[in-house]
Order: C-alpha cells, then structure tokens, then sequence
C-alpha cells in the first residue's frame, strides 16, 4: 500500500513568518512529487512540481525532497493570509501518471 | 475557454437517475483523469486516460462508467448511484512522458439523494 502522509493541522502562522509543510511518503521509488494548494471549495492548484534532491524556489515557495529520509517539504516565506488553505503533497509512483494525494495541512495565516 | 472546464459545476440526481459529468481540456495534454474528493478523505483517483485509451480502474464500481472519444473530452457517465456517491469529482489532464504535471478542473459538486 503506497501511502503519503501529512499532518493534518491547522497549522496557524501569524503574517510575515515562515510556514513549513511537511509530507512523507512510503515507496523508495517515487520519482516526481508535487504540492498543490486547494481553497475552500475550490479544486486542487498545482504550486510546485519537485524530481530530484535539494531545493527548488520559486517565488516565495521553496520545495525540498530528500529521497534517502522520504520526506517532501514545503516552505512558505513571508506568508499571507491569503495562502491560508489546505496544501496536498502528492506523489508519483511509477512513469508518473499515477499520483498518489495525502490528506492535505490546512494553513491558517493571522493577520 | 482555457485550461481544464467541467460541466456541470453542480448536480443533484436521484439514485435511479443517469446523468454524465463531462470534462475538457485546452492545454494539449494526452492524458487524463477521474478523482473523487469526499469529506475528510485524500483524493482518490478513479480512471486514468492515456492516449485516449484506459490505463487505470482503481476498483471503481460499475456504476461509474468513463468514456474518453478523444484526448481533449472525457465523459464520467453515472447511473443508480449510491448517497455515499456525493462529492467533488475531479477532472485533471497531463503530458505524459514530460513533467507529469496534472492540472485540475473546478470540479463537479454532486449530491445524490
């Protein structure tokens, strides 16, 4: 059973901090990874798409995998309260059409 | 009309109806998916369309029926659903053997009473 997991919060973060979003996964050959935020009622926006080891920014997004500990994080500088939502990890397990979700962490920004 | 569009945004059928949620995309993406979002539950993928043919059936039940004519529409045709059926269905499409990056529609809220 491959399996993503993800606290399911709220995790709160006043404006302006860092908010860090944390996802493990359980298969060692997962090759692509990918967090998506989701507002309430809305559907699924992809943010960050992620394939090898490191660090990738975009903005003030800032994905980081390490395959050797299966962990996936994301981080979210200078926060607002408009990034508050639920953020999905989602992984890939083979040639990458299949994706697998976690349940999302909700993110609360206070103004 | 741009990215993935979905219709209807919203539907409510009784257990003895038929009725088929519809899904298309304009990013000439060759492949693309079903997922069902309930309440408290991660997203579960249903079907996946790869160059237009069926690659994935993750234990759907018959009832949910897809159907896709070509790479740009996908069908998801419904009949004697269940109450436990209601939620957010999802379309989203990707370019395989590229980034594998799916990009979602706005979804199809259904109730089923």
């Amino acid at each position: 059973q491959k399996e993503v997991e993800q606290n399911s919060g709220p995790l709160s973060v006043p404006e302006g901090a860092i908010a860090s979003l944390n996802c493990t996964y359980s298969d060692r050959g997962s090759q692509s990874f990918f967090w998506y935020r989701q507002y309430s009622g809305k559907s699924p926006e992809l943010i960050m798409s992620i394939y090898s080891n490191g660090d990738k920014e975009d903005g003030r997004f800032t994905a980081q995998l390490n395959k050797a500990s299966q962990y996936v994080s994301l981080l979210i500088r200078d926060s607002q309260p408009s990034d508050s939502a639920t953020y999905l990890c989602a992984v890939a397990y083979n040639a990458g059409n299949m994706l697998t979700f976690g349940g999302g962490t909700r993110l609360m920004v206070k103004p | 009309e741009t990215g993935v569009t979905q219709t209807p945004r919203h539907l409510v059928m009784g257990m003895t109806n038929k009725k088929s949620l519809k899904c298309e995309q304009h990013l000439g993406h060759n492949a693309m998916y079903w997922y069902k979002q309930s309440a408290k539950k991660p997203l579960e993928l249903m079907f996946v369309y790869s160059l237009e043919e069926r690659v994935e059936n993750n234990s759907v039940p018959s009832r949910f029926s897809p159907e896709c004519p070509n790479s740009s529409h996908l069908f998801l045709h419904l009949h004697t659903l269940q109450p436990e059926d209601s939620a957010l269905y999802l379309c989203a499409s990707s370019q395989i053997a590229a980034s594998y990056e799916q990009y979602f529609g706005p979804g199809t809220r259904l109730t089923v009473t």
